[in-house]
């Protein structure tokens, strides 16, 4: 198993482009999140989804949208790229809402907007 | 509000020299409180979850307590491969699919 996979690692952006980060996992779990990492911070989610064509709005959701049209894809789209989406972006999985596993997360893509 | 404070933001240890770190939160009616390895360059890796009150998991070096407003992760005779940033997060009820993080502690071991 791959886990969670997401592309790219790295890439910068000028200000105004727009840029789709990509995010597979192959462990047929329902639920999957978008989180960004700033230095000092901590992990805040962008956008989740509990299955496919369910998607909801997370605690910093301006200035992404998502999608999830199957249960393995859950792709994180930047419109319109500013210096404040300057960050880490990770991925995660998890099974269900409750039990005791937590998150599998990607290694995460770091995006640079100049 | 801040959910979740971790302590102290940076611990340096000797190899062999145990200590714990501090997780703290504010949540009520608590619906886990999970731990996470990171290191650099990666993706948190899941360590634990504590559900109620003095409950404990163990796992090789590690240690993690829970108690009604706080969470230890303690390190016994640590070694330079536990080198890496733990983090903490709640699941508060009624929050949908949140999970809160707190920034972490950074800790190293020298040899």
């Amino acid at each position: 198993n791959a886990g969670v996979t997401q592309t790219p690692k790295f890439r910068i952006l000028k200000i105004g482009q727009s840029m789709t980060l990509q995010c597979a996992q192959d462990m047929n779990h329902n639920y999957m999140y978008w989180y960004r990492q700033d230095p000092g911070m901590g992990l805040k989610l962008i956008y989740y989804s509990v299955g496919a064509g369910i998607t909801d709005k997370g605690e910093v959701p301006n200035g992404y949208n998502v999608s999830r049209s199957t249960t393995e894809d859950f792709p994180l789209r930047l419109e319109l790229a500013a210096p404040s989406q300057t960050s880490v972006y990770f991925c995660a999985s998890r099974y269900g809402t409750g039990g005791p596993y937590g998150y599998t997360f990607g290694s995460g893509t770091r995006l640079t907007v100049v | 509000e801040d959910q979740v404070t971790q302590s102290p933001e940076a611990l340096r240890l000797q190899e062999g020299e145990s200590s714990s770190l501090n997780c703290s939160y504010t949540v009520s009616g608590l619906r886990g409180l999970f731990w996470y390895r990171q290191d650099p360059g990666k993706g948190p890796e899941f360590l634990f979850t504590l559900y109620s009150a003095g409950e404990e998991k163990e796992k090789e070096r590690l240690k993690a307590t829970l108690t009604k407003k706080e969470s230890f992760l303690h390190i016994t005779a640590p070694k330079p491969e536990d080198s890496a940033t733990y983090l903490c997060a709640v699941q508060a009820p009624n929050t949908g699919n949140q999970f809160y993080f707190g920034t972490g502690t950074s800790l190293t071991v020298i040899p």
